[in-house]
């Protein structure tokens, strides 16, 4: 089975600087989704951004980049110029590759404070 | 609708107390999804329909829990004989189909289950 892990139950970074989410991941297959959700105090989960495993390119959006290391299996989120909306918990989560296996794996997630 | 809809958003229960959470995906959407998110914890999948069909119901706790979505499109989650473990939130995800890394899942706000 898969199972992912954040290992930084907590984090906070002050406004406008760059902080760094970890995720490690397990898995015996070589292809898969993983994925960076968000979910604010209210509770709705929304992605941030996603990464298929056979594209080598680590994905961008906006603010939000990712370090995929495939070897070492792991897939860590960086916010640059944070600001105050960005505190949430967030969910590093894993999905497999195969046709109808779309159930997310999460982590136990990383709780993200922003300083003004 | 603008997006996933769950009711109630709240829910008392006595220990023993049958339960019924509703789950409204987006208009459309074939694939739904039931997780189940414990305080402090990422969510864990509980069941995934395509349309009226449940293809996996592998996360349900026990056979107290039950899902249907009859029409392949509102979702009701019950939970028989409740017990303090089932206190959590439940959280109702829908896609548009049933494959693809660009398939998102959307989320609903979730239902705070609280069980005495």
């Amino acid at each position: 089975a898969q199972t992912v892990t954040q290992s930084q139950p907590e984090m906070s970074v002050q406004e406008a600087e760059t902080v760094t989410l970890s995720c490690t991941y397990d898995t015996s297959e070589s292809d898969y989704y993983l994925f960076w959700y968000k979910q604010p105090p209210s509770r709705q989960m929304i992605l941030v951004i996603r990464q298929e495993a056979y594209k080598q390119q680590n994905a961008t959006e906006n603010r939000f980049s990712v370090n995929f290391q495939k070897a070492a299996k792991s897939f860590s989120l960086k916010i640059s110029d944070s600001q105050l909306g960005d505190a949430a918990m967030y969910f590093c989560a894993y999905r497999r590759l195969i046709q109808g296996a779309q159930k997310l794996v999460f982590g136990q997630g990383t709780r993200l404070t922003i300083n003004p | 609708g603008a997006g996933v809809s769950q009711s109630p958003r709240y829910k008392v229960a006595k220990r023993g107390q049958d339960v019924a959470l509703r789950c409204d995906p987006i208009s459309g959407h074939v694939s739904l999804f039931w997780y189940q998110q414990a305080l402090g914890q990422g969510p864990e999948f509980l069941t995934y329909f395509q349309n009226e069909a449940q293809l996996d119901k592998s996360g349900l706790p026990s056979d107290r829990f039950f899902a249907e979505r009859p029409e392949g499109s509102v979702s009701t989650l019950k939970i028989q004989r409740t017990q303090q473990e089932d206190s959590a939130v439940y959280l109702c995800a829908s896609s548009r189909t049933t494959s693809g890394s660009r398939d998102e899942q959307f989320f609903g706000p979730g239902t705070r289950l609280t069980v005495l």
